[in-house]
C-alpha cells in the first residue's frame, strides 16, 4: 500500500518550458488536489478534483491545467515554466469517510531558472 | 480566505506545554489539524467538525469554537519528536481546504 506517489521528486526548467507532474493514490479515494508550498507559506491549492471526470480550479490556478486520467491518477501541467512557478509542489487525496483526512504525497521540488 | 494562525513560532522544552490558534472570517464546515517536518510532506493530526467538539489524540488535542470561527490545538507535555510545523486548514466550501501559513514548533531537550 504506497498511499500516495509522484514523480519526479526534483526537476529543474528553464523559463518556458513545459513539463507534467504526476500523482497517482491507491487508496480509492475520490478527491484529489494540487498544492503548491513556498518558503515560509502554507499550502496553496492549485486545482483539485472532487471524482473523475471533473476538474475545479483553486485559489491560484493560473498557469496551470490539471488532467484527472483516471480514480487512481491526478496530473498537473506547466505549459510555459516561469521563475515564480518555483515551489514544492504537494499532491493529495482525500478520504471518503470519516475522519476525511488528506494524504499527501511526498512532493515534487520544482526550480524554474 | 486564509485562516490566521497564531503564534508564527513557539520555542519549548520537552515536557511543557503549547497551545496553537487558528482563526477565520468566514463560517466554518470544519478544521483539520496537520504537522510537517522539514522536507516531509504534512501528515494529518485530527479534524474538528462544526459542533464545537473537542478531539484528543495522545496528548495533542484540539477544540473548535463556532461562535467565533476559532480552534485552538493543545500540545501537552511536549517531547522532542513534537517539533515541527503545524498548519490548520479550514474548511468552508464543500472538499476545499484553505491552508493558514503554519506555526513553526521547536521542542528542546
Amino acid at each position: 500500500n504506497a498511499g500516495v506517489t509522484q514523480t519526479p521528486k526534483f526537476q529543474v526548467l528553464k523559463t518556458g518550458q513545459s513539463m507534467t507532474l504526476q500523482c497517482a493514490q491507491d487508496m480509492n479515494h475520490n478527491s484529489m488536489y494540487w498544492y503548491r508550498q513556498d518558503p515560509g507559506m502554507g499550502l496553496r491549492l492549485i486545482y483539485y478534483s472532487a471524482s473523475e471526470g471533473t476538474t475545479d480550479k483553486g485559489e491560484v490556478p493560473n498557469g496551470y491545467n490539471v488532467s484527472r486520467l483516471n480514480k487512481r491518477e491526478f496530473s498537473l501541467r506547466l505549459e510555459s515554466a516561469a521563475p515564480s512557478q518555483t515551489s514544492v509542489y504537494f499532491c493529495a487525496s482525500r478520504a471518503d469517510r470519516a475522519p476525511y483526512e488528506q494524504y499527501f504525497g511526498p512532493g515534487t521540488r520544482l526550480t524554474v531558472t | 480566505q486564509q485562516p490566521v494562525q497564531s503564534p508564527q513560532a513557539v520555542i519549548l522544552r520537552e515536557g511543557e506545554d503549547a497551545v496553537i490558534n487558528c482563526s477565520s472570517s468566514k463560517a466554518l464546515y470544519s478544521v483539520h489539524w496537520y504537522r510537517q517536518k522539514h522536507g516531509e510532506a504534512p501528515v494529518f493530526l485530527m479534524i474538528l467538525l462544526k459542533g464545537g467538539e473537542q478531539k484528543g489524540h495522545d496528548k495533542i488535542s484540539a477544540s473548535f469554537n463556532e461562535k467565533k470561527q476559532q480552534s485552538s490545538l493543545y500540545l501537552t507535555a511536549s517531547q522532542l519528536s513534537y517539533s515541527g510545523t503545524y498548519f490548520c486548514g479550514t474548511e468552508w466550501s464543500a472538499r476545499q481546504l484553505t491552508f493558514g501559513s503554519g506555526t513553526q514548533l521547536t521542542v528542546l531537550p
